[in-house]
């Protein structure tokens, strides 16, 4: 089955400064690649995904970056506010399959 | 946006008994659910996958006699956790895609916090 790992397990910056979270995935038939924000006792709740056709896509201050050939894909997120702290989890899945493998989560801090 | 409601969002029960949790999708029909469990600190563990009128699947290591789902219609998942046990103490959340398609959104109910006592 699809492994997913994530990196770092801990990220904290200074208010502004970007912050990058890296997942790499076991099985290259996984094609779509989301990614979910989850405040502490709150849901997950989708920020951001990417298909493997496409090799970027960029939301406001959020961009995601696939990597089809390394099996690896990450999260960008610039000029970070405190509002951003929160656990992040990458996951992947093939759209043949119905099972998303989730990464173990990044909790990020954005110190002011 | 879609929108899934699960109740309760907490619940504290003694050891022994069963709880009942319910997932719906409101805006929109999901043939298929999930289950997850995370305990703190940790990831979204996938425990069943909810069929809309036929059986669950469950993952490897789950117990579906103790774990009992239910799909009875497309806007409507059920989870009871019987002879619920401290162990079984965890955050529960259900989940559903959007539009059906397997590479459509998965959007999360807000979970259930089961502390058994």
């Amino acid at each position: 089955g699809e492994n997913v790992e994530q990196h770092p397990s801990t990220l904290s910056v200074q208010e502004g400064d970007s912050a990058v979270i890296k997942c790499t995935y076991s099985d290259s038939a996984s094609n779509y690649f989301p990614w979910y924000k989850q405040e502490l006792g709150k849901r997950p709740q989708l920020i951001i995904d990417i298909r493997s056709n496409v090799g970027e896509k960029k939301d406001q201050r959020i961009a995601v970056t696939l990597n089809k050939t390394a099996k690896h894909f990450s999260l960008h997120i610039t000029e970070t506010q405190p509002e951003d702290s929160a656990v992040y989890f990458c996951a992947a899945i093939k759209t043949s399959g119905s099972r998303l493998t989730f990464g173990e989560g990044t909790q990020l801090t954005v110190n002011p | 946006g879609a929108v899934v409601s699960q109740h309760p969002s907490r619940v504290i029960c003694k050891s022994g008994t069963s709880v009942k949790i319910e997932c719906r999708s409101l805006d929109f029909q999901a043939t298929t659910m999930f289950w997850y469990r995370q305990f703190p600190k940790q990831s979204l563990m996938l425990m069943a996958t909810s069929n809309e009128g036929s059986k669950a699947t469950y993952e490897q290591g789950v117990e579906k006699d103790k774990f009992l789902i239910n799909h009875a219609s497309l806007t409507l998942s059920t989870l009871t956790v019987t002879s619920a046990h401290p162990e079984d103490s965890s955050f529960y959340i259900c989940s559903a895609r959007e539009g059906g398609g397997r590479g459509s959104p998965l959007h999360f109910g807000n979970g259930t916090r089961l502390t058994v006592t």
